[in-house]
């Protein structure tokens, strides 16, 4: 059973960099073509992917986040982190992290984390 | 950047077929896959490769995608089919790009 959990602050003041953390369970990143991703949801807004990292630490970011984001997975802890600077209202949404089976997509997900940006 | 585009909402009577279409440039080219996301839930992937099932998704979800357009198809609509919809697509050269949802009202 493939499980997913996200954690980290649910404020952060603008400026600061979030660090959010994902918990898996079920899968290993060792697999091939195996990743877990990062999608984020402000509240009443459509889903944004951010980032995704496969089994062999390819990384790939949103074009439009790539100078703000950094993703990594510690594969002994199967935790996979993403770290975004400058946070800023605009980014307060759900963060949502999401295992990627090859061929397939993002096909579990975790809860999600509501995350606030505000002074 | 690339963009796929959805209508905001689409209404179907109980027992009748909803399509949710998904545009963007040359979408034919790329993989689709549609999600749906029901009120305080996380996104449930129901189609991928385009026309592909999960296991579990009932048979009545079914998607096509050729040219500019995907569509998400619901046959025999039911009252729990009530939910968001996002298209995503995914290549090479887009990296994964989330359709701007569709919210499906079973009327």
């Amino acid at each position: 059973q493939i499980t997913l959990k996200e954690s980290g602050p649910t404020l952060v003041k603008p400026t600061q960099t979030l660090t959010l953390t994902c918990t898996f369970s079920g899968f290993s990143l060792r697999i091939s073509g195996v990743g877990v991703g990062w999608i984020r949801q402000p509240p009443g807004k459509a889903l944004e992917w951010l980032a995704l990292i496969f089994w062999n630490d390819d990384k790939r970011y949103s074009p439009s986040l790539k100078s703000r984001l950094t993703i990594t997975k510690d594969t002994s802890k199967n935790q996979v982190v993403l770290t975004m600077t400058n946070m800023d209202p605009v980014d307060t949404a759900t963060y949502y992290c999401a295992h990627s089976s090859p061929g397939v997509g993002f096909d579990y997900w975790g809860q999600g984390t509501l995350v606030t940006v505000s002074s | 950047s690339y963009e796929l585009t959805q209508p905001p909402s689409v209404s179907v009577s109980p027992g009748q077929t909803a399509s949710i279409t998904c545009s963007g440039d040359k979408l034919g080219d790329k993989y689709a896959c549609w999600f749906q996301q029901k009120p305080g839930q996380s996104p449930v992937l129901v189609i991928y490769q385009d026309s592909k099932r999960p296991s579990g998704i009932p048979e009545r979800f079914s998607g096509s995608n050729s040219g500019n357009t995907a569509t998400l198809t619901i046959s025999g609509t039911q009252a729990m089919d009530e939910a968001d919809y996002y298209c995503q697509a995914w290549d090479s050269s887009t990296s994964y790009v989330f359709g701007t949802g569709t919210k499906v009202t079973v009327l």
